[in-house]
């Protein structure tokens, strides 16, 4: 059974950082591309970030560009979202979500046969002070 | 960015009727969308992917066809477990964007 686990959310003051892991078991890690969605209270899906299997392509809605960070650690099967300069408009549960691409974001490169197909359960991240 | 609009933003159904959701694209998208169904509190499942391409485990009652900038979504004889928000989602270019969601109540 393929879960992914998020971690790391909770309350933070506006301005300040926080990092966000999601930790992947039950598939192949290296075989997928992985993203950060997010959903604010009451409101829709939004596309934070993606990754590419080997770190290679980077993408982030100009939202967060800036002040966000994606990396991944195959060897730990675990993708990470460091946030830094965090605002009040940052505040939503954030999924974790993977794309079986190991190419997602290339430049030229067609999109791929699907989107996310997996989900964590999301972690929430509220800045207030 | 490509904006994806949806129409309804909430529906109100029975059981057993047959539901269309409409997502159209600001620019054509071929056929690089997916849609997906999410209860409260949970994560979105995939439900339809590449326009018309349903995902392993979704009961065929669900369709989704279109190409372009239009496409829809189809729920043949609504069952209890389909009352949710239903969310559209271009993957064509970047930033990947989603339909402000349609919520599909019991009437």
């Amino acid at each position: 059974e393929v879960q992914l686990v998020e971690s790391g959310g909770g309350l933070v003051r506006p301005g300040g950082s926080l990092r966000l892991s999601c930790a992947a078991s039950g598939l192949t890690f290296r075989g997928y591309s992985m993203n950060w969605v997010r959903q604010a209270p009451g409101k829709g899906l939004e596309w934070v970030s993606s990754i590419s299997s080997t770190s290679g392509y980077i993408n982030y809605a100009d939202s967060v560009k800036g002040r966000f960070t994606v990396s991944r650690d195959n060897a730990k099967n675990s993708l990470y979202l460091q946030m830094n300069s965090l605002r009040a408009e940052d505040t939503a549960v954030y999924y974790c979500a993977g794309v079986p691409t190991m190419f997602q974001g290339g430049p030229r490169l067609p999109p791929p046969e699907k989107s996310f197909d997996y989900w964590g359960h999301g972690t929430l991240v509220t800045v207030s002070s | 960015d490509i904006q994806m609009t949806q129409s309804p933003s909430t529906l109100s159904a029975s059981v057993r009727d047959r539901v269309t959701i409409t997502c159209r694209a600001s620019h054509s998208i071929n056929i690089w969308l997916a849609w997906y169904q999410q209860k409260p509190g949970k994560a979105p499942k995939l439900l339809i992917y590449k326009a018309s391409t349903l995902e392993g485990g979704v009961p065929s009652r669900f369709s989704g066809s279109g190409s372009g900038s239009e496409f829809t979504l189809t729920i043949n004889s609504l069952q209890p477990d389909d009352f949710a928000t239903y969310y559209c989602q271009q993957y064509n270019s970047y930033p990947w964007t989603f339909g402000q969601g349609t919520k599909v109540e019991i009437k």
